[in-house]
């Protein structure tokens, strides 16, 4: 079964430390989404890609987040500085072009003390 | 904005079937989804409908979709205790952005 491979699963880390979460879309999915999910604020769009491009990262704090797409089969999420509020899960999900359903990752679980 | 909107928790006994219900604000949305979270898992696609469809059966799964009043149902059959999970309802808006509602808890009585 093909599926989307999220690295860490878990990071614990320290206010002012960086994070990079890693994903590995399934072969062949031009498109790469990034979501966040917490308790408070449910499942929230941080960042999307389409065939490396990013499209849409409005949904994400520009000062400390930056998502990347190095090549076709990484994408990347960093936090720099890190803040308690970020803990969250973390979800990649990717998709064979537009209208076509997400497949997600198990998520990072990110805990900044 | 967009906005997915569903009830916050449902309990149900083993064998009863179970319905879920969302509504979504976005005309134009061309697919809508439903997936299933379990605890410590990423979400699962279980089944999604064309918004040009009403009906959609998928062995125990049966998607109903109103389009008028924008309003979609996740009914399952013979519910087991393997479906409690958190159960999304979510929609693909005109930018290919997929919205999400805040999950349904589905709880399954022995």
């Amino acid at each position: 079964d093909a599926r989307v491979t999220q690295t860490p699963r878990h990071k614990v880390t320290e206010m002012g430390q960086e994070v990079t979460m890693r994903c590995q879309p399934i072969l062949g999915h031009n498109t790469v989404f990034w979501y966040r999910q917490t308790m408070m604020q449910g499942l929230e769009l941080l960042a999307y890609f389409r065939n490396r491009a990013p499209l849409d990262d409005s949904g994400m704090p520009k000062d400390r987040f930056s998502a990347e797409m190095p090549d076709a089969t990484l994408a990347t999420l960093k936090i720099q500085p890190s803040e308690p509020r970020d803990s969250a899960v973390y979800f990649c999900a990717s998709g064979l072009g537009f209208n076509s359903p997400l497949h997600f990752g198990n998520g990072t679980r990110l805990t900044v003390t | 904005g967009e906005d997915v909107e569903q009830s916050l928790f449902l309990s149900v006994r083993e064998g009863d079937s179970s319905v879920i219900n969302c509504t979504y604000t976005d005309s134009s949305s061309t697919y809508l989804y439903w997936y299933k979270q379990e605890p410590g898992a990423g979400l699962q696609l279980l089944t999604y409908i064309f918004s040009n469809m009403d009906m959609k059966q998928d062995q125990r799964l049966t998607v109903l979709l109103n389009k008028k009043d924008k309003h979609l149902s996740l009914r399952i059959a013979d519910t087991q205790t393997g479906d409690s999970a958190i159960y999304f309802c979510a929609e693909m808006d005109s930018s290919y952005k997929l919205i999400f509602g805040s999950g349904t808890r589905l709880l399954v009585r022995p």
